[in-house]
């Protein structure tokens, strides 16, 4: 079983819409969370922390749920610019544990 | 910000051929990794270190060594090049677990 897993997509979105999409993970003892964007033929870079309260970012809000181990990721309001890999990362022991990323398309 | 700078942007390599990539951070990080990225497995961590002369073996170390000769420089090396190697690699350091975890920009490596 891998240890993060996420929907590979891809989810096709009207600008405007929400989208939502969650992922899992394996290791109960993962201590931090985090989204991470990737844009094609890019490198991925820091979306935002999920901190197990919830928290938003302008139109991101990312919650964690411990007890059946997933995190999602919500877009409100979605732009053009949203469109990209999404990769869920969770930690433990130094290293980061990534998704395969979860493919936003926001169409005009 | 924390520049993580990779020595390629793109590198053809034939097989057999012993490959170096080289990674570059200027923030005084301790944490450093190599991660390869191929369609539909996402990134799989290869070697990281934490300190200098530190490695440690990471999920998919098979036909990889690495090099921490000093704190800011971290290296990838492939003994002897396959066809299966062929992948984007991509090298990372941070502070401490999980925080501040800068990506360079990545070496489309191509084993031919």
């Amino acid at each position: 079983r891998k240890e993060v897993e996420q929907d590979p997509g891809p989810f096709n979105v009207p600008e405007g819409a929400t989208v939502a999409f969650n992922c899992t993970y394996s290791n109960s003892a993962s201590q931090s969370f985090f989204w991470y964007r990737q844009d094609c033929r890019k490198e991925p870079k820091l979306l935002m922390s999920v901190y197990s309260s919830g928290n938003e970012d302008g139109r991101f809000t990312a919650q964690l749920n411990r007890a059946s181990q997933y995190i999602s990721l919500l877009i409100r309001d979605s732009k053009l610019s949203d469109s990209a890999t999404y990769l869920c990362v969770v930690t433990g022991d130094y290293k980061l544990s990534f998704g395969a990323g979860t493919t936003v398309t926001v169409r005009a | 910000d924390v520049k993580v700078t990779q020595s390629s942007r793109y590198l053809v390599k034939r097989t057999g051929e012993k490959v170096f990539l080289e990674c570059v951070q200027d923030m005084d990080h301790e944490n450093m990794f190599w991660y390869r990225q191929d369609p539909g497995l996402g990134l799989r961590l290869i070697y990281f270190s934490y300190d200098v002369k530190m490695k440690e073996k990471g999920d998919i170390p098979e036909g990889y060594s690495v090099s921490r000769e000093k704190k800011e420089r971290f290296s990838l090396i492939l003994e002897s090049a396959s066809t299966n190697q062929t992948s984007m690699y991509l090298c990372a350091s941070s502070s401490y677990e999980g925080r501040g975890y800068t990506f360079g920009s990545g070496t489309r490596l191509t084993v031919v």
